[in-house]
């Protein structure tokens, strides 16, 4: 058990439906990081939160948004999903995320099936 | 580009015997981060070791070792004596002295059989 948590586990929508990922870092880490695995295009970092502060985009649509609450704990939203947006949902976290020598603890993941 | 290869998609082993995983790595930087994560049938990713660029000192922990070779820009990985609970995808990862993200290769999927 990373100690990073993330609800819900599955998640079964229906195309143009926006839904919510959330996720809970490990205590004391400031640094969430959020990745999509699907199928085609493996494992790819989609956007990074410093102590509640955006730090790193990756390759994340503009229909997707992420926030990070004061409480640490962040949440990803999806919206107008498409068909192809069906994929393995991580939340992962660190430390400080200032630099790479973090570790990155990821959490159980977010399974999202658009219909 | 890809930054991490991993040329071996699928690998099946009997039980005790090793299995290699093979990692190769492209950076300008001179300071960088290498990961190794396994994915098992549940799905969640588990962290097993980070190594950094200026310590090329090879690792052992228990069945799991590591040789990191600057020279080839390889991060190897090597299960001595598998078991069936090895059996899951393993991602090679990368982190860049600019950068906070993980970039990964395509994963390694290794069966082990009874």
């Amino acid at each position: 058990d990373s100690g990073v948590t993330q609800t819900p586990k599955h998640l079964i929508t229906a195309t143009g439906q926006r839904v919510t990922l959330r996720c809970s870092p490990r205590s004391g880490d400031l640094s969430v990081y959020w990745y999509q695995q699907s199928l085609d295009q493996g494992l790819q970092f989609l956007i990074q939160y410093y102590n509640g502060e955006e730090r790193a985009k990756g390759n994340i649509l503009e229909r997707f948004s992420a926030q990070q609450f004061p409480d640490l704990h962040s949440e990803l939203n999806l919206s107008s999903l498409e068909l192809g947006d069906s994929a393995l949902y991580f939340c992962a976290s660190s430390a400080s995320g200032t630099g790479p020598t973090d570790t990155q603890y990821f959490g159980p993941g977010t399974r999202l099936t658009v219909l | 580009a890809q930054k991490v290869t991993q040329a071996q998609t699928e690998i099946s082993v009997v039980e005790k015997e090793d299995v290699t995983l093979d990692c190769v790595y492209e950076t300008r930087d001179t300071t960088y981060y290498l990961f190794w994560y396994k994915q098992p049938p549940s799905g969640e990713l588990v962290f097993l070791i980070r190594r950094n660029s200026f310590d090329e000192q090879n690792e052992i922990s228990g069945r799991y070792s590591w040789n990191f070779q600057k020279s080839t820009s390889s991060f190897n990985f090597t299960i001595t004596a598998s078991q069936v609970v090895d059996s899951a995808v393993y991602f090679c990862a990368l982190s860049e002295s600019q950068d906070y993200k993980l970039s990964f290769g395509a994963g390694t999927t290794v069966t082990v059989r009874a």
